[in-house]
């Protein structure tokens, strides 16, 4: 079946700090991975994703490259700011030959907090 | 910006009792999707619905549960006799097409409480 895992948190960074947030994957068939953010009180928001092997997904200063030979999709940012305080959720999704409905599977999440 | 909304935010109810979670997709949007997520564990996909049909379930998706478009604007999921390992945070997504070009949106989510 397919799983996502990434590095449990929560991580504690001071501003400027470089973040990275690893994410781990095993799936069926070839996957398209994703990072969603949640700031509080606010839904799941896409942050980036990457639909093919070695393509680097990027936003807002966060980049993950997706590498099909280590299956990972590690999220990082050369300087966090205290706005960037959220968690973090890698995700892929696989598609079917008949298309499905690309439900997303998901990682357990990670809450990052900078501080000033 | 458009976006999913959901209420209540907070739904505490007993056990055995039925609940209905509401949730107002994005307008235009054709596809919606139920996932949930247990504290401390992962997001996890229940339903998706298309046309007015489920496309697709999960193993999670068992006869307690059912999910309906009642107008042209709510989404909604409904648990017939909720137990306490329902309890969990839902959310809702909608997306414009299906497929990996094309972004699911979620809502804030609703806190169940079962006791």
């Amino acid at each position: 079946g397919n799983s996502v895992t990434q590095m449990e948190g929560p991580v504690t960074l001071s501003e400027e700090a470089f973040l990275t947030i690893n994410c781990t994957y095993t799936a069926t068939g070839y996957p398209s991975l994703f990072w969603y953010v949640q700031y509080p009180g606010e839904g799941l928001q896409l942050l980036l994703k990457a639909t093919k092997a070695d393509d680097k997904g990027s936003n807002k200063g966060f980049e993950a490259t997706y590498r099909k030979e280590t299956t990972s999709f590690h999220l990082e940012k050369g300087s966090v700011q205290v706005s960037d305080s959220a968690v973090y959720f890698c995700a892929l999704s696989v598609s079917y030959s008949g298309a499905g409905s690309y439900q997303l599977t998901f990682g357990k999440g990670t809450k990052l907090s900078v501080i000033p | 910006e458009p976006e999913v909304t959901q209420t209540p935010s907070h739904q505490v109810t007993q056990m055995g009792q039925e609940v209905i979670l509401r949730c107002v997709p994005i307008s235009n949007h054709l596809y919606f999707y139920w996932y949930r997520q247990i504290l401390g564990q992962k997001v996890e996909f229940l339903v998706s619905f298309y046309n007015n049909e489920i496309s697709e379930k999960s193993e999670i998706f068992d006869d307690q549960f059912s999910v309906e478009r009642p107008d042209g604007s709510n989404f909604t999921l409904k648990i017939r006799s909720t137990k306490l390992e329902d309890s969990a945070m839902y959310f809702c997504a909608s997306s414009q097409e299906t497929g990996v070009g094309y972004e699911q949106y979620f809502g804030p989510g609703t806190r169940l409480t079962v006791t």
